[in-house]
């Protein structure tokens, strides 16, 4: 079936350095990709989204790259700061069906 | 501005309780969803409703019920609340499937006593 692979459970960096997230899917369709993320105390907000048809997510300094040929997503940022600290999920739509499917998240503390 | 709102956002209940949890959108759209976070688990579905009228089964079910009664509002429903059913339960909305955004609510959090 399909799924989502968030391998890095937690990731802790310091104020101005690289970030990169990895997340890998499966799926037998054409998906569509996002990464959602979650600030303490609320719910899930979407980041970034991608399709087949773009490739390519840029929002708040934040760039996602869907490459069909190693079913990867992974989520960058050049230069992250304290308020990037927050829960991330690398999230894969399913264009013929009801729902998503979420991965297990990225915790991503940033010291100042 | 696109709006979910929950409601209880803090929930101490006992087991074998009946719980409702309510949900209530602006955004006029047709999908609703019920998630349920835990830790090392991510989100996972447990109903989500295409428009008023209709609930359908998503991941994990069991010991779960859904009401849509119209358009804006989705209720989750524990009919024997258990321990495992604490959690943080989240609702969203969305336009149509997959490909589609979904906006969510601030969660509620439910612990079974």
């Amino acid at each position: 079936g399909d799924s989502v692979t968030q391998m890095q459970g937690q990731v802790t960096l310091s104020e101005d350095d690289f970030l990169f997230i990895n997340c890998t899917y499966s799926t037998t369709w054409y998906p569509t990709l996002f990464w959602y993320v979650q600030y303490p105390g609320e719910g899930p907000q979407l980041l970034l989204k991608v399709t087949t048809a773009n490739n390519k997510g840029i929002s708040r300094g934040f760039e996602a790259t869907y490459d069909k040929g190693t079913t990867s997503f992974h989520l960058q940022k050049a230069s992250v700061q304290e308020s990037d600290s927050a829960v991330y999920y690398c999230v894969l739509g399913d264009t013929n069906a009801y729902k998503v499917i979420f991965g297990k998240g990225t915790h991503l503390h940033v010291l100042p | 501005e696109a709006a979910v709102t929950q409601s209880p956002r803090n929930k101490v209940a006992v087991t074998g309780g009946k719980v409702t949890l309510s949900c209530n959108q602006t955004n006029n759209h047709n999908n609703m969803y019920w998630y349920r976070q835990d830790t090392g688990h991510g989100l996972r579905l447990i109903h989500y409703s295409y428009g008023a009228g209709s609930t359908e089964k998503g991941d994990i079910p069991d010991g779960y019920k859904a009401s849509r009664p119209s358009q804006e509002n989705f209720s989750l429903i524990l009919e024997l609340a258990t321990p495992s059913q604490t959690s943080v339960y989240f609702c969203a909305s969305g336009d149509s499937g997959g490909q589609d955004t979904q906006y969510f609510g601030p969660g509620t959090r439910l612990l079974v006593l």
